[in-house]
C-alpha cells in the first residue's frame, strides 16, 4: 500500500510569490491534515479536510489556505510568501480523524523563501 | 503557547541503555496521547499511543507511562539501539483531529 505522497519535495521561492503544495493520501483515507514544522516552533497544525470540507483550522493567517478534491487529494496554498514561511510542510492522512485514528505522515515539502 | 511541554531537548544513551522522555500538559480535555518518531528527511511516524484510562502501555521495547493526576506522560525506550537514534515527539489531542505536539527530543544512541 503506497504511503502519503507529497510533491514537490523541495521548493525555493522569493518573498511575495505564492506556492501550491500537493498531497495524495493513502488510498481509502478520507481525512487530510497539514502541519508546518520549523526548528523554532516545532510542529503546528494548519488545517484538516474531510470529504472536501475544512473541519478545523489552526492559528495561521489567511495567506494559508487549502482544499480537498473528491478523490481526497489535497493542496495547500500560501500567498504573498514571507521569509518566516520557510519550513517543512507535512501532510498526514487517516481514515477518519473523528476517532483519533492514527495519522500517517508524508515526507513533506521543504519550502525555502528567499 | 505550547500546550505540551517536552523534555529533555536531547539525550545521549549507550547501546543497551534506557532512554526516558517526559511530557507534561495542562488541558485536561486531552484524551489521546501519541508518540511519534522522526528520522532526518522523513515525516513523523506513529510509535505508540495511550488514552487516559490506562497508566501504562507497552509495545516491544517502547513503553508509555501515564500519570493523569500529574498531567504527565513519558516514553521509555528499553535496550536502546543505534537504529533508535531519531527525534521523538509527544503529542496530545482532545477528541478532534488537531494534534498539539511537544518540541521534540533528539535521541542519540552510541554503539
Amino acid at each position: 500500500k503506497a504511503g502519503v505522497t507529497q510533491t514537490p519535495r523541495y521548493l525555493i521561492k522569493t518573498r511575495g510569490q505564492q506556492v501550491t503544495l500537493s498531497c495524495s493520501p493513502i488510498s481509502g483515507h478520507r481525512s487530510v491534515s497539514w502541519y508546518q514544522q520549523t526548528p523554532g516552533q516545532g510542529l503546528q497544525f494548519l488545517f484538516e479536510y474531510f470529504s472536501e470540507t475544512q473541519r478545523n483550522k489552526g492559528n495561521f493567517p489567511g495567506r494559508f489556505s487549502g482544499r480537498q478534491f473528491s478523490n481526497s487529494r489535497s493542496e495547500m496554498n500560501v500567498s504573498t510568501l514571507e521569509l518566516g514561511d520557510s519550513a517543512l510542510y507535512l501532510c498526514a492522512s487517516s481514515l477518519d480523524q473523528s476517532t483519533n485514528e492514527k495519522l500517517f505522515f508524508g515526507s513533506g515539502t521543504q519550502l525555502s523563501v528567499l | 503557547q505550547q500546550q505540551v511541554k517536552q523534555s529533555p531537548q536531547s539525550l545521549i544513551v549507550q547501546k543497551g541503555g534506557i532512554s526516558i522522555i517526559n511530557c507534561a500538559y495542562e488541558n485536561t480535555a486531552f484524551d489521546y496521547f501519541p508518540w511519534y518518531q522522526q528520522f532526518p528527511g522523513k515525516g513523523p511516524a506513529l510509535l505508540i499511543a495511550i488514552r487516559p484510562d490506562v497508566s501504562e502501555k507497552k509495545e516491544g521495547r517502547f513503553t508509555i507511562s501515564f500519570n493523569k493526576s500529574a498531567k504527565q506522560f513519558s516514553l521509555h525506550i528499553m535496550d536502546s539501539q543505534p537504529g533508535d537514534s531519531a527525534t521523538y515527539f509527544c503529542a496530545a489531542s482532545r477528541g478532534d483531529y488537531k494534534l498539539s505536539f511537544g518540541a521534540g527530543t533528539t535521541v542519540t544512541v552510541r554503539a
